[in-house]
């Protein structure tokens, strides 16, 4: 079955600890991204990575840190420097970046930091 | 000012109508368009895109777009209480962020057996 697949589902973790989270795709996508969501609120962007051992700030990249060593593989690290972490994070894949196709998700971590 | 925009809703239909949902998006070159169906507590799904003016028909979905009043909808016809979901639009391409996908906020909408 080719996915997207992020784990953990839930995630709790201590204010002030760096936490990392896992997404791996085995659909031979190019491009790689991860997003936050809020309550009752849309998709905002994080990072995105076109390509191996190569990544881009999105809108709202302060407090995090990711890392593209695999093409399979696109980890974000929520650093004690995000002030509000505690979120719904989707990550996504597609073909690549500059076609006009669609994103695909996988089931996203629920984060909370108490 | 926001991009891409949702009403919020709730949009309450009864089940077996026409549900309606709309988007307007500021950047005039803005290139896709896509609908995505997110449940509760789950990630988005991707229902629809229309790349066209027009509409685009699958099943029970229809994507209508007109660039030049930079305006997307997505209509559900006999509408069943398994559509009732937040509906996100987002939008592809033109001149913002370098061809990056931006979101609306979504509408939730609830579909009264």
């Amino acid at each position: 079955d080719g996915g997207i697949t992020q784990s953990p589902k839930y995630l709790f973790r201590k204010e002030g600890q760096n936490v990392t989270l896992s997404c791996e795709q085995n659909l031979n996508h190019d491009a790689m991204y991860w997003y936050r969501q809020d309550p009752g609120q849309g998709l905002r962007l994080i990072y995105y990575s076109q390509i191996v051992n190569d990544f881009q700030k999105g809108d709202i990249a302060e407090g995090y840190s990711v890392s593209r060593e695999k093409k399979e593989s696109f980890p974000l690290t929520v650093t004690s420097a995000q002030k509000n972490p505690t979120a719904f994070y989707l990550c996504a894949s597609s073909i690549d970046r500059t076609s006009l196709d669609e994103q695909y998700f996988g089931p996203g971590t629920r984060l909370t930091v108490t | 000012q926001k991009e891409v925009e949702q009403n919020s809703g709730p949009l309450s239909v009864p089940e077996g109508a026409i549900a309606s949902l709309n988007c307007t998006y500021s950047d005039r070159g803005s290139q896709s368009f896509f609908w995505y169906r997110q449940y509760s507590g789950k990630s988005p799904e991707l229902i629809m895109f229309i790349y066209s003016n027009g509409d685009k028909e699958d099943g029970r979905f229809t994507a209508q777009l007109n660039k030049a009043s930079q305006y997307v909808s997505l209509l559900i016809r006999d509408s069943q209480p398994s559509d009732s979901a937040t509906y996100l639009c987002a939008v592809k391409g033109g001149n913002n962020a370098g061809n990056m996908l931006t979101f609306g906020g979504g509408t939730r909408l609830m579909v009264k057996p």
